[in-house]
């Protein structure tokens, strides 16, 4: 059981250029989510996808596009990547109200 | 306003003892869930405890405790026996409704030294 997997583990992008972060989860849960954490903010949520099908804008979307592809898989794309999105991006999967699972994250460096 | 409130941004505990971490929420919804959260430096986020607003009983799970107080809105997480693995930033988070797709509302953190 891999639980919840992003890739790449880290990756860094020039001013411009595009680039789609990869998550998925194998423990059959419906909601998934994906997260910005950048110094002193904690974490705040980007986009997320209730079910299969649908997904809603978070605190923090601009720039950002999301896809989910199948229930396991949900897919964050940054078109245009800006300096101000250099940040660590965890991508999380729920299936009850008593649970979120965390990815390992991906750290994003864009100069 | 902040949802969640972090009052301690670090904390200093010796090995062996107790510590409790604060959390304070924001919320007019009878029913909400808090978590807590790990955070190593390796970077990874480690569920710890679950709490719901309903629960009759305060949330343990073996050296983790929530003293949840529903009335001063506030779910501190108590950790026993400190342990120097337990040096980590610590997250409190909220989910309102406590449904399974709702997403969780972050603190700021609490970064927790353990010294021997």
């Amino acid at each position: 059981n891999a639980g919840v997997t992003q890739t790449p583990k880290f990756q860094v992008l020039k001013t411009g250029q595009s680039m789609t972060l990869q998550c998925a989860q194998d423990m059959n849960h419906n909601s998934m989510y994906w997260y910005r954490q950048d110094p002193g903010m904690g974490l705040r949520l980007i986009y997320y996808s209730a079910s299969e099908g649908t997904t809603d804008k978070g605190e923090v979307p601009n720039g950002y596009n999301v896809s989910r592809l199948n229930k396991r898989e949900f897919s964050l794309r940054l078109e245009s990547a800006a300096p101000s999105q250099t940040s660590v991006y965890f991508c999380a999967s729920s299936g009850t109200p008593r649970e979120q699972y965390f990815g390992p994250g991906t750290r994003l460096t864009v100069t | 306003a902040q949802k969640i409130t972090q009052t301690q941004p670090g904390m200093f505990v010796q090995e062996k003892e107790a510590v409790t971490l604060d959390c304070t929420y924001d919320t007019s919804d009878p029913s909400y869930g808090l978590f807590w959260y790990k955070q190593p430096s390796s970077g990874e986020m480690i569920f710890l405890i679950y709490q719901g607003s309903y629960d009759q009983q305060n949330a343990t799970e073996g050296r983790y405790s929530l003293n949840f107080q529903k009335a001063r809105k506030s779910a501190n997480l108590v950790i026993s026996a400190s342990q120097l693995g337990d040096s980590a930033m610590y997250f409190c988070a909220m989910r309102e409704p406590p449904s399974g797709n709702t997403p969780l509302v972050f603190g700021k953190g609490t970064r927790l030294s353990v010294i021997a």
